[in-house]
């Protein structure tokens, strides 16, 4: 079975500093993938970033990075240069191997940026 | 216009009442998914189906059943609703892996369901 675990249920950050968002994983898949989706207060998921378990590279996007670290299992989520805009809650997903594309979501971490 | 809609967005019923919660999308995906947020729980899959003939059962998929009645339509209803299924409902759609498999999944904009 597969398991996200975020440990952080929420924390601040100040303006144009980065923020660390913690996310391990369990599976048993030879093959995965990692998501991290940002909910915003309004309620809808949009989607940030993905990571190939067998991608060499960790992902960047705009100021999204995905620090993967697969011997630790951990896929943490980097945002730099923190905007009010960030204020979200944020979820770490994974999909397996078969080919449903089907997502295992963590409980999510609640971001609020300060001035 | 959205690419992924899901109607009614927003939900109040009685305990006991069937209900059902439609989505429809335009990006031409086999996939499609039904997921229920809970505070504290992340999304949490219902049922998924990968065309108009396969339906799957998630990891909670009790007290809910679905339809596709398209390959662009996929339904969910609660046949008889109970307080505990008060949540957020969203749709999801994905079509084949792109580039290195990723997947992705295209979010409607979520279904606010408050069962009394």
């Amino acid at each position: 079975a597969q398991k996200i675990t975020q440990t952080q249920p929420g924390m601040f950050v100040q303006e144009k500093e980065a923020v660390t968002l913690d996310c391990t994983y369990d599976t048993s898949d030879p093959s995965y993938g990692l998501f991290w989706y940002k909910q915003p207060s309004s309620g809808e998921m949009i989607f940030l970033i993905y990571q190939g378990s067998y991608d060499q590279q960790n992902a960047t996007e705009g100021r999204y990075s995905l620090n993967f670290q697969k011997a630790r299992k951990s896929a943490n989520l980097v945002i730099s240069a923190s905007q009010l805009g960030d204020s979200a809650m944020y979820f770490c997903a994974m999909r397996g191997t078969d080919s449903w594309g089907k997502l295992q979501f963590g409980a999510g971490t609640q971001v609020v940026v300060t001035p | 216009d959205a690419d992924v809609t899901q109607t009614p967005r927003n939900r109040i019923t009685k305990t006991g009442k069937r209900i059902m919660l439609e989505c429809s999308q335009t990006k031409g995906h086999d996939r499609m998914y039904w997921y229920r947020q809970d505070p504290g729980l992340g999304l949490r899959l219902i049922y998924y189906s990968f065309d108009v003939k396969d339906i799957n059962k998630g990891e909670i998929s009790d007290g809910y059943s679905v339809s596709r009645q398209a390959q662009a339509k996929f339904s969910l209803s609660l046949e008889s609703a109970i307080p505990n299924q008060t949540a957020l409902y969203f749709c999801a759609t994905s079509g084949p892996p792109q580039g290195a498999g990723s997947y992705e999944q295209y979010f409607g904009p979520g279904t606010r369901l408050t069962v009394t």
